[in-house]
């Protein structure tokens, strides 16, 4: 079946303007992650969704950095104002459910802020 | 907080020869443990995990055994292939957190015919 897809796969914006990433689950996987991979670095967790529970938002690292998701569907991370410290790989993974070990990764937005 | 640690790379080995990473992890409770490999121009992809201490996790001939007494996961293989080439994440996960995963900050493994 379909995996996890995001898009774009590349982004190159101009610092100050907002961006809009977006990510499609696996069907049926009602938990959703989002997670910021800087050049050279690990995979830091920016928030993730369950069902229609409150997210966790607790690594999100400024208040520009937003998301939503529709249901147990599409996911979309937004950040307003964009500053050259966010360019990275952004990633998006889904799970059955958030206590299900197996997270399945999509391949990423890569993000650059001029 | 959780945290991870892994050997710091780039690793360079001789095809067929013995691959060790290491991987020590500091955690409140009893965190699932994992390791994830991203090849080139490829997503992160799950490799192995195990959920409690002594398990031992393994997938195309990698291994690694959780080991609580010495928080440690290190990931082996008898005889690395070029095909094995890639960047390997060790990781963390404890079910309180949503299973968010921890993230160590990768090694990347270049192995030469």
């Amino acid at each position: 079946g379909a995996g996890v897809s995001q898009s774009p796969s590349n982004k190159v914006t101009e610092k100050g303007k907002d961006v809009e990433l977006r990510c499609d689950p696996i069907s049926g996987h009602t938990a959703l992650y989002w997670y910021r991979q800087r050049l050279g670095q690990g995979l830091e967790f920016l928030i993730y969704f369950q069902g229609n529970s409150a997210p966790d938002k607790s690594g999100l690292p400024s208040d520009r950095f937003s998301a939503e998701r529709t249901g147990e569907s599409v996911s979309t991370l937004t950040i307003q104002r964009t500053q050259q410290e966010d360019s990275a790989v952004y990633l998006c993974a889904s799970s059955l459910q958030a206590s299900y070990n197996e997270q399945f990764f999509g391949p990423g937005t890569r993000l650059t802020v001029l | 907080g959780n945290s991870v640690t892994q050997m710091e790379g780039p690793v360079t080995l001789s095809e067929e020869a013995f691959l060790t990473i290491n991987c020590t992890y500091t955690a409140t409770g009893y965190p699932s443990l994992f390791w994830y490999v991203q090849y080139p121009g490829e997503g992160l992809q799950l490799l192995l995990k195990a959920t409690k201490a002594d398990d031992k996790g393994s997938n195309k001939g990698f291994e690694a055994t959780y080991r609580k007494e010495t928080t440690s996961f290190h990931l082996e293989k008898g005889s690395v292939q070029v095909s094995d080439s890639a960047v390997y994440f060790c990781a963390l996960s404890r079910e309180t957190s949503g299973s968010r995963l921890t993230f160590g900050e990768g090694t990347q493994l270049t192995v030469n015919p």
